[in-house]
């Protein structure tokens, strides 16, 4: 039981690159998210999804898109990477929403020059 | 929006100590977890705590829901310990998640 997963741990992106980070979960959970932290920060939610096929934006959206076609998989891509995220990215899933424990990934570090 | 402190910001002890982690939060909630971020960034969950008391090992926490707070402990308190302790909140809504507070950064000496 791996838990949450993600791909990769760490990425350097120049200016105006795009990319994909992967979240897997192989605990049958219903609603996954994605998060960031910046340094002194707590963690912000970037997008959530409930269920299966459906996404919803958080606090910190722009710049950022997602796909949750698989129960087990939550995708988070950035369209044109920039300075401002740079950032450590988590991934957390819940079995039911936000009364149910969330449990985290281990976190992609990501640099943007 | 829901507001979540922490305290101390800051907190350093000589391994064996033993030390209280206060979080204090605003509005009702669903939802109350403590984590364990260590020196590699990694998360650890140690307790959903909505209400009432809890324990694992030298780790205990409780929760007054009533009063908005919660206290995390830590007894005869080890180098592994040291990290950033984090409180969560959730209500339930739509559009929100886990509102974490600052934290508190224990630094544990031999």
């Amino acid at each position: 039981n791996a838990g949450v997963t993600q791909t990769p741990k760490f990425q350097v992106l120049k200016t105006g690159q795009s990319m994909t980070l992967q979240c897997a979960q192989d605990m049958n959970h219903n609603s996954m998210y994605w998060y960031r932290q910046d340094p002194g920060m707590g963690l912000r939610l970037i997008y959530y999804s409930a269920s299966e096929g459906t996404t919803d934006k958080g606090e910190v959206p722009d710049g950022y898109n997602v796909s949750r076609l698989k129960k087990q998989n939550f995708l988070l891509g950035l369209e044109s990477a920039a300075p401002s995220q740079t950032s450590v990215y988590f991934c957390a899933s819940s079995y039911s929403g936000l009364r149910g424990e969330q449990y985290f990934g281990p976190g992609t570090r990501l640099t943007v020059t | 929006g829901i507001q979540v402190e922490q305290s101390p910001p800051d907190l350093i002890l000589q391994e064996g100590a033993n030390s209280t982690l206060r979080c204090n939060f605003s509005d009702s909630v669903n939802n109350l977890q403590w984590f364990h971020q260590n020196p590699w960034g990694q998360l650890i969950n140690l307790f959903y705590i909505p209400s009432g008391t809890k324990q694992n090992g030298r780790l205990s926490a409780t929760t007054v829901a009533t009063e908005r707070y919660s206290l995390l402990y830590i007894s005869s308190s080890q180098t592994t310990d040291s990290g950033v302790y984090f409180c969560a909140v959730a209500i339930d809504q739509a559009g929100t998640a886990l509102i974490f507070g600052k934290g508190t950064t224990l630094s544990v000496s031999s």
